[in-house]
């Protein structure tokens, strides 16, 4: 059974950092590519990075590029976001997704969530 | 990057069939097929509904349905039953290589 378990997700003040870590189990890791995508209270849905199935390349809304760094250890079966400048308007659920390398988006799989709050 | 368009919601009653817009651009939905819709109950993760415009995965009802024209893409739900309450999110793959969601779509069944 597909599991993506993320975590990390806590209160955190504005202008700080804050990592978070999403485990993957139940298939092979690497022939993944992963993403993470937000959820703003009450509103849509917000992709926020990709990266491929070995690590090599990532991708990035231009409005989060700079602040926001993907990563994956293949080695744990692991995927992580450093979120860094953290603002108010961060704030959100951020689910990560799996997402059969090759199928240009596609995002098989979620896990359920870990909630971020930037506030003072 | 915007988001791709939806109306905000749609309302049928059970039974009835309804049809659901997302519309981007030739960057986006229009330039290849790379067109997704998720379904997203209260508290929940997404759920993937249909792939690649018009393939529904493994597990999802022949209810769902989906139809691309141009920068317009579309998600059909016929035989509207109460389960089917949800948000509709649809997703597209860019030219830039990035991924952009639409605003979803609130479906209400009478």
């Amino acid at each position: 059974e597909v599991q993506l378990l993320e975590s990390g997700g806590t209160l955190v003040q504005p202008g700080g950092s804050l990592t978070l870590s999403c485990a993957a189990s139940g298939f092979t890791f690497t022939s993944y590519a992963m993403n993470w995508v937000r959820q703003a209270p009450g509103k849509g849905l917000e992709w926020v990075s990709g990266i491929s199935g070995f690590g090599d390349t990532t991708y990035y809304p231009d409005s989060l590029k700079g602040r926001f760094t993907v990563s994956r250890d293949n080695s744990r079966n692991t995927l992580n976001l450093h979120m860094n400048s953290l603002r108010a308007e961060d704030t959100a659920v951020y689910f990560c997704a799996a997402s059969v390398t090759g199928t240009r988006g596609r995002l098989d799989y979620w896990g359920q969530g870990t909630p971020v709050t930037v506030s003072s | 990057q915007s988001a791709l368009t939806q109306p905000a919601s749609v309302s049928a009653s059970r039974g009835q069939s309804i049809t659901i817009s997302c519309t981007g651009t030739s960057s986006d939905v229009g330039y290849a097929n790379f067109v997704f819709w998720y379904q997203q109950h209260p508290g929940k993760a997404p759920r993937l509904l249909i792939y690649d415009v018009n393939n529904r995965p493994s597990g999802i009802s022949s209810r769902f349905s989906g139809s691309k024209s141009g920068n317009t893409a579309s998600l059909s739900i016929s035989g509207l039953q109460a389960e089917d309450e949800a948000v509709y999110y649809c997703s597209s793959h860019t030219i830039s290589r990035t991924l952009v969601f639409g605003g979803g779509t609130k479906v209400t069944v009478l």
